[in-house]
């Protein structure tokens, strides 16, 4: 079974630029989620979808970020435009009805640095 | 109060001792319990998982909840310097299946 992809694994933009990071979920796997975790942090849910779904962005700075899961299957994140404090690694990650309640695989992540 | 509490380290024990990290969680009906291990530069990986209150254990892992006390501990045997990592510890959250992460502790193993 392949893992969760997403692309790029680094990405360097300066300050007001936008950046777009893409995630593939094991294949059948419903829920998708974005988390966020900054350098010395643990990670933080930004998004939540279930097939197309918003399911919780409750923490999703919507006046920057946005997402989307237009089919149900990969997802795009989008940050316009990026501040400094954006500097993070995004990671993607994807659950199936079965695995309710067992947590979750996360992909390698895509590491951003805002300059 | 934050939802789940870990205790920064570094914790730093010799090579072949136990390691005992520690956890916190607020919201009592949180139901499932997970420990994750991340490596500097690598994403989090799962490692344990725990449901109900008493000792799981996995190797040289165990795991320990204590729903009362809302606290949930990882013991970690005979360390070796290949354990030297940040440990995750994640509640699943009230509503739906989103887990909430702690912010880590950090585990060095002494050779």
């Amino acid at each position: 079974e392949a893992g969760v992809a997403q692309s790029p694994r680094y990405k360097i933009i300066e300050k007001r630029q936008s950046v777009a990071f893409w995630c593939n979920p094991i294949s059948g796997h419903a829920t998708l989620y974005w988390y966020q975790q900054i350098l010395g942090q643990g990670p933080k849910l930004l998004i939540q979808f279930q097939n197309n779904g918003v399911v919780d962005d409750s923490q999703l700075p919507k006046d920057r970020f946005s997402a989307e899961r237009l089919k149900g299957v990969d997802s795009t994140l989008k940050i316009q435009p990026a501040k400094l404090e954006d500097s993070a690694v995004y990671l993607c990650a994807s659950s199936s009805r079965d695995d309710r309640g067992k947590g979750y695989t996360f992909g390698s992540g895509t590491r951003l640095t805002v300059v | 109060q934050k939802e789940v509490e870990q205790n920064s380290g570094p914790l730093s024990v010799p090579e072949g001792a136990i390691a005992s990290l520690n956890c916190t969680y607020s919201d009592r009906v949180s139901q499932s319990f997970f420990w994750y291990r991340q490596y500097s530069g690598k994403s989090p990986e799962l490692i344990m998982s725990i449901y109900s209150n008493g000792d799981k254990e996995d190797g040289r892992f165990t795991a320990q909840l204590n729903k009362a006390s809302q606290y949930v501990s990882l013991l970690i045997r005979d360390s070796q310097p290949s354990d030297s990592a940040t440990y995750l510890c994640a509640v699943n959250g009230r509503y739906g299946n989103k887990l909430v992460f702690g912010a880590g502790t950090i585990l060095r193993v002494k050779s």
